[in-house]
């Protein structure tokens, strides 16, 4: 199993460029989400999916837009990127076994993202 | 206020040392306490969680939470080189989808050979 996968791993962008930041799991997870971690912020969650064809905003939705055509797959989108959407963002996955909240969480390895 | 307060460090002590991390929070709701650490440059991986009030113990990391004051804690014992990372608390109020962690801002830990 590779787990979680995110490309790219760096990505620098000018401002009001668009770009998509792929997530990948192969543990046939259910529930997937996208965070962005800010340096002395922690994680913020952006948007997260409980299955295919489901997706709901997070703490810091605007700007960003998901979409969850598969169970693996759960791609994030920047339409228009501002210096404020500098960040590393982490996609994660867990089963989504009813009712266990301490499910870990499966982190991918993140996306370093640069907007100038 | 923010719901979870962490202290951000950095915090630096020799091998073999005790290690004492800590979490507060304002929203009674919380039910689930979860640490999760990151080593640099890589994506949060969980080490503990716990259920309520109580202590849970895991080799050498014990997690401990008390509820009527809101504040958790990781104590990590006989501390190593390997164990400097950022450490991460969370919490949720349940176990669904809908119940999404609220993280710490993290406290990065260098133990020092």
């Amino acid at each position: 199993n590779a787990g979680v996968t995110q490309t790219p791993k760096f990505r620098i962008l000018k401002i009001g460029q668009s770009m998509t930041l792929q997530c990948t799991q192969d543990m046939n997870h259910n529930y997937m989400y996208w965070y962005r971690q800010d340096p002395g912020m922690g994680l913020k969650l952006i948007y997260y999916s409980v299955g295919a064809g489901i997706t709901d905003k997070g703490e810091v939705p605007n700007g960003y837009n998901v979409s969850r055509s598969t169970t693996e797959d759960f791609p994030l989108r920047l339409e228009l990127a501002a210096p404020s959407q500098t960040s590393v963002y982490f996609c994660a996955s867990r089963k989504g076994t009813s009712g266990r909240a301490w499910e870990t969480q499966y982190f991918g390895p993140g996306t370093r993202l640069l907007v100038l | 206020q923010k719901e979870v307060e962490q202290d951000p460090g950095p915090l630096s002590v020799p091998e073999g040392a005790i290690v004492s991390l800590n979490c507060t929070y304002s929203n009674s709701a919380f039910q689930y306490f979860m640490w999760y650490r990151q080593y640099s440059r890589k994506g949060p991986e969980l080490l503990m969680y716990t259920y309520s009030s109580g202590n849970k113990e895991d080799g050498r990391f014990t997690a401990q939470v008390d509820k009527s004051s809101k504040y958790i804690s990781l104590f990590i014992r006989d501390s190593q080189p390997s164990d400097s990372a950022t450490y991460l608390c969370a919490m949720s109020t349940g176990g669904g989808a809908t119940n999404k962690l609220i993280f710490g801002t993290g406290t990065l830990l260098a133990v020092q050979p």
